[in-house]
């Protein structure tokens, strides 16, 4: 089945320095999410990209959608202490069967 | 609009026990989904559905039963709970990418199961 894998696993930073995570697949996806989730909290929805090449911002977050369409990143720029958490990400393949492929997370801490 | 909603927060049950989670949305979409969360597992699919009387298994779906009688609700039960289903448990739902969301899912806050 299709899989995703997310690198790296975890991540101890100072406060104010970037952070790159990834997410690759050995298949086509047609949209990519990037979900955080804060302790005791559910995902919430950080950014979505529809298109191959696409490059969004969400304040000091940036994802991209990778050309081949088996990729995407996330950068978080000048980190904070409340970036804080773990962030997934999740790709949908083609004929919208419903099934939001996941993976298994990258969990940041912060340091101030 | 309240989003996905899920009930109850917290739940102790005794092996054996059975029980409902609830969960609802008030985004008119069509897909739902039920994941449980295990420390360093990530997110799980148990069961999902692609709109009012149609669902499927996930990649965990033993132990549970799904029914999706309306476009809102996606009750999850439990038939005879063991000690292994003590997980953290979401519900999702997303539109079908023709409603101007494409295919943002989005997550209810979350249910704490403890089978004792």
């Amino acid at each position: 089945g299709q899989q995703l894998n997310q690198s790296p696993q975890s991540m101890f930073i100072q406060e104010g320095e970037d952070v790159s995570m990834n997410c690759t697949s050995s298949s086509i996806f047609n949209t990519w999410l990037w979900y955080k989730q804060d302790p005791g909290e559910g995902p919430v929805l950080l950014i979505a990209l529809y298109k191959a090449g696409e490059l969004t911002s969400n304040g000091r977050l940036t994802a991209q959608f990778g050309i081949t369409r088996k990729d995407s990143f996330l950068n978080i720029s000048a980190s904070i202490p409340s970036d804080v958490g773990i962030y997934f990400c999740a790709g949908l393949g083609s004929g919208n069967t419903g099934k939001l492929i996941f993976g298994q997370g990258t969990t940041l801490q912060v340091k101030p | 609009n309240a989003g996905v909603t899920q009930t109850p927060k917290f739940q102790v049950l005794k092996t054996g026990q059975s029980m409902t989670l609830q969960c609802a949305q008030d985004m008119n979409h069509e897909y739902m989904s039920w994941y449980r969360q295990d420390p360093g597992m990530g997110l799980r699919l148990i069961h999902y559905s692609v709109g009012a009387g149609i669902t499927d298994q996930g990649e965990v779906p033993n132990g549970y039963n799904v029914s999706r009688s309306t476009t809102e609700d996606f009750p999850l039960r439990l038939l005879s709970a063991a000690p292994s289903q003590t997980s953290v448990y979401f519900c999702a739902s997303r539109g079908s990418g023709g409603q101007g969301g494409y295919n943002e899912q989005f997550f209810g806050p979350g249910t704490r199961l403890t089978v004792l």
